[in-house]
């Protein structure tokens, strides 16, 4: 029941776009995302709720196709305080399902 | 802006004996998790908690594991008889409600257990 995520990681020079995918074999009703620096908590980023859901938080989007069970996101002109590691989650009543996990790394 | 507090930080433990990890959540919300995160993996569900009962727990929350809000504002894990692969950092989260809200789940820092 977990979602796999794509990449597992992925490095990327400042400046530069990446796409971090969540695909899920259940049916999704809201995706949420959190990114996760070492050694520190969890840090909520978005969450979607409808399929075609898009939602954008400074130069980090997000997508959510219903249909497919999966979601996208986006991460435009990457700076170096994006890194860390980016996990989408699920909800299926009321236990939470975190996704694989993609390691991002920016560097200069 | 209203935090989760856990504490301590850092807690060692010799094996066998038992932990007490509290959380403070943030005051007006209703629903509170806890996940594990082992050195290096994912972060794993553990198990809710509404309305003073628990709301939905992982395999992982056998009866080594139990939950308890002692009052109206801590909310407790404790680990029975600790083993070595309890060494993990463990993270409380809180949100105003659960299932399938459009709510998001705030977390603290952690509390880092070393079983010894």
């Amino acid at each position: 029941q977990q979602p796999v995520q794509s990449p597992q990681a992925v490095i990327l020079r400042e400046g530069e776009d990446a796409v971090i995918n969540c695909s899920s074999s259940k049916a999704l009703y809201s995706v949420h995302w959190y990114r996760q620096k070492h050694g520190e908590a969890p840090v909520f980023l978005m969450i979607l709720l409808k399929g075609g859901e898009q939602k954008g938080h400074d130069k980090i989007s997000a997508s959510f196709n219903e249909k497919k069970q999966q979601s996208s996101l986006y991460l435009t002109a990457s700076q170096l305080s994006y890194s860390g590691t980016y996990f989408c989650g699920t909800t299926t009543g009321n236990q939470f399902y975190f996704g694989t996990g993609t390691s991002l790394t920016v560097i200069p | 802006e209203p935090e989760v507090t856990q504490t301590p930080s850092h807690q060692v433990t010799q094996m066998g004996q038992e932990v007490i990890l509290r959380c403070v959540p943030i005051s007006n919300h209703l629903y509170f998790y806890w996940y594990r995160q082992i050195l290096g993996q994912k972060v794993e569900f553990l198990v809710s908690f509404y309305n003073n009962e628990i709301s939905e727990k992982s395999e992982i929350f056998d009866d080594q594991f139990s939950v308890e809000r002692p009052d109206g504002s801590n909310f407790t894990l404790k680990i029975r008889s600790t083993k070595l692969e309890d060494s993990a950092m463990y993270f409380c989260a809180s949100s105003r409600t659960g299932g399938y809200s459009n709510q998001p789940q705030h977390f603290g820092d952690g509390t880092r257990l070393s079983i010894l």
